[in-house]
């Protein structure tokens, strides 16, 4: 059945570091890509989407890449903030509207 | 704008008891529904979801149900409740037939099974 994997945290990174937190699915036909984020005391929501192959998302400097022919979607930011610190969330919509998520990765950012 | 409310916020319930969380969505209409599971290391599991009323996908065998008896109203349910019952529950919407649309949730319910 349909997966998303995503590595597991906590990453921990300095303010202006470079950020990757990996993410592969697997499913029938093309889904649709997506991270959310949930930031310390709030609900989820959406970062960035996706929904066809080499289409990039991006939204507060954070992107992602939709990469049919490895099957994933990494996260990526050239330069962490403090503010950035929080749990994110890989998830894929099926053509069924199935949307399942990965174990979410913590990231934390040292001042 | 749409709304979605989901109550109780909280609960407290003892083994063997029964369980019903609510979630209504407003300010549109055929939405498609889910539940979620929300465990520390564990991610967000899909527990149910439903394009359309009497439409049901359970995606996990357990102790749990779920009822969409109105368009806009997803109930989940048990007969007897499990220690492992414990978690924090989500509620979300998306629209329906539209494969790029993103999930809105609700608040949540933290349910404690003593």
């Amino acid at each position: 059945g349909d997966s998303v994997t995503q590595m597991e945290g906590p990453v921990t990174l300095s303010e202006e570091a470079f950020l990757t937190i990996n993410c592969t699915y697997t499913a029938t036909g093309y889904p649709s890509l997506f991270w959310y984020v949930q930031y310390p005391g709030e609900g989820l929501q959406l970062l960035l989407k996706a929904t066809k192959a080499d289409d990039k998302g991006s939204n507060k400097g954070f992107e992602a890449t939709y990469r049919k022919e490895t099957t994933s979607f990494h996260l990526e930011k050239g330069s962490v903030q403090v503010s950035d610190s929080a749990v994110y969330f890989c998830a894929l919509r099926s053509l069924n509207d199935k949307i399942i998520f990965g174990k979410g990765t913590r990231l934390h950012i040292l001042p | 704008s749409q709304t979605i409310h989901q109550w109780p916020a909280t609960l407290v319930q003892p083994v063997g008891s029964p369980l019903s969380l609510e979630c209504t969505v407003e300010g549109t209409s055929n939405p498609n529904l889910y539940w979620y599971r929300q465990a520390a290391g564990r991610g967000l599991q899909l527990l149910f979801y439903s394009v359309g009323i009497g439409q049901i996908s359970s995606e996990v065998p357990q102790n749990l149900s779920a009822s969409r008896p109105q368009d806009r109203q997803f109930i989940l349910s048990s007969k007897k409740l499990l220690l492992s019952d414990s978690g924090f529950y989500l509620c979300a919407w998306s629209t329906g037939g539209s494969v790029t649309g993103e999930l809105f949730f609700g608040e949540g319910s933290r349910l404690t099974v003593l």
